[in-house]
């Protein structure tokens, strides 16, 4: 079946503890993104990446690193965690360009206390 | 100013109604759009994308977009109650991956 898949689904943790929230694709897809998703703001791009080793910045990278050191894995980094990045995390891929469907995993629920 | 407006409702309408939902944007590279459909506790699902201002049909969904104007529509005809969700428009810029959401307008249909 085709899917994205992220882990943990859910993470409590404390300020400044490292993370990583884990996300895989199994499609061969050649982008991937990351995005939070608040209340009232909706999904915003934190990082995406066109290919192995190549990623960029979004709209909120603060706080966050990612890396693709293979196609189909795509994890983001939370070096030092603060209680603003309590939110809702997704990861998607999509097939080429960015003119496609992204396709979304089920969601990381992250509580930063 | 955010780059996508989008009311966040909610919007309750009885079954079989025509629903309209609808997002402004401030950038006029913009040059597709889309509708994300998201079940509570699910990731968006895809409904419509559309590249260019006019309409598109797909069942009883239709997105509409109007460049001109900067503003985006969803229609849904005949409206079920498993069609309450939240509704997120997106947009981009071809052959960049970087994506804009609306923050969402939240549906409920009642039997």
């Amino acid at each position: 079946e085709a899917q994205v898949t992220q882990n943990p689904r859910y993470l409590i943790t404390v300020t400044g503890k490292k993370l990583t929230v884990t996300c895989s694709q199994n499609m061969n897809h050649e982008y991937m993104s990351w995005y939070r998703q608040d209340p009232g703001l909706g999904l915003r791009q934190i990082y995406y990446s066109m290919n192995v080793e190549v990623t960029d910045k979004g709209d909120v990278p603060e706080g966050y690193k990612v890396s693709r050191k293979e196609k189909r894995n795509f994890p983001l980094i939370l070096e030092s965690p603060s209680p603003n990045q309590t939110s809702l995390y997704f990861c998607a891929s999509t097939p080429e360009g960015g003119t496609d469907t992204q396709y979304f995993g089920p969601g990381t629920r992250l509580t930063v206390l | 100013q955010k780059e996508v407006e989008q009311d966040p409702g909610p919007l309750s309408v009885p079954e079989g109604a025509i629903v309209s939902l609808n997002c402004t944007y401030s950038n006029s590279a913009f040059q597709y759009f889309m509708w994300y459909r998201q079940y509570s506790r699910k990731g968006p699902e895809l409904l419509m994308y559309t590249y260019s201002s006019g309409n598109k049909e797909d069942g009883r969904f239709t997105a509409q977009v109007d460049k001109s104007s900067k503003y985006i529509s969803l229609f849904i005809r005949d409206s079920q109650p498993s069609d309450s969700a939240t509704y997120l428009c997106a947009m981009g810029i071809y052959n960049f991956n970087k994506f804009y959401f609306g923050s969402g307008t939240k549906l409920n249909v009642k039997p």
